[in-house]
């Protein structure tokens, strides 16, 4: 089975301050898709960030910005400047055109 | 970007009843539309994929002639959950790929509570 681990199941950061979330994944795949997305509670999936396997260039979308290391099957998201709309539940996937597979979830909260 | 709606938000049925699910895709024809369950605080776990035209392919342990997946047409794509019972109660929400492509876009997801 291909599996995504989230290890966090909760974090807290300080508004301003940076944290990051963490996440491995198991592959038979080389070429593949790794995702980052928030869900609030109004339980909207929302992308945050999107890194192409074959891409060794880190992803970087405003204050989110991932490590990936393709070799050690590690996919971190980094949240620089917290902001209080940053609380939420992340999911890291992996997947492409034949759906995703999902993490357990981290649940982060922002502390004011 | 492209706007999947998904009908109803909120639904409530009796034991032993039918109740559908429509995702339609607004602005972009969807080949491939997956439907995936999440139980509380749980994750998403994918329940099957539907490609236009032709029959959906259901995940393991999940039961194809209770979750009746149909998609007729590029924009629409439906869930019924038969005979519901109250395991059945469940968060579940439709995503939809254009072109087969990795770039998926979900819906609002629908709150099935089964009394």
């Amino acid at each position: 089975a291909q599996t995504v681990t989230q290890s966090q199941p909760e974090m807290s950061v300080q508004e301003a301050e940076t944290v990051t979330l963490s996440c491995t994944y198991d592959t038979s795949e080389s070429d593949y898709y790794l995702f980052w997305y928030k869900q609030p509670p109004s339980r909207q999936m929302i992308l945050v960030i999107r890194q192409e396997a074959y891409k060794q260039q880190n992803a970087t979308e405003n204050r989110f910005s991932v490590n990936f290391q393709k070799a050690a099957k590690s996919f971190s998201l980094k949240i620089s400047d917290s902001q209080l709309g940053d609380a939420a539940m992340y999911f890291c996937a992996r997947g492409g055109a034949d759906g995703l597979t999902f993490g357990k979830g981290t649940h982060l909260i922002i502390q004011p | 970007g492209a706007v999947v709606s998904q009908h109803p938000s909120r639904v409530i049925c009796k034991s032993g009843t039918s109740v559908k699910i429509e995702c339609r895709s607004l602005d972009f024809q969807a080949t491939t539309m997956f439907w995936y369950r999440q139980f509380p605080k749980q994750s998403l776990m994918l329940m099957a994929t539907s490609n236009e035209g032709s029959k959906a392919t259901y995940e393991q342990g999940v039961e194809k002639d209770k979750f009746l997946i149909n998609h007729a047409s590029l924009t629409l794509s439906t869930l019924t959950v038969t005979s519901a019972h109250p395991e059945d109660s469940s968060f579940y929400i439709c995503s939809a790929s254009i072109g087969g492509s990795e770039k998926l876009f979900f819906g609002s997801g629908t709150q099935l509570s089964v009394l």
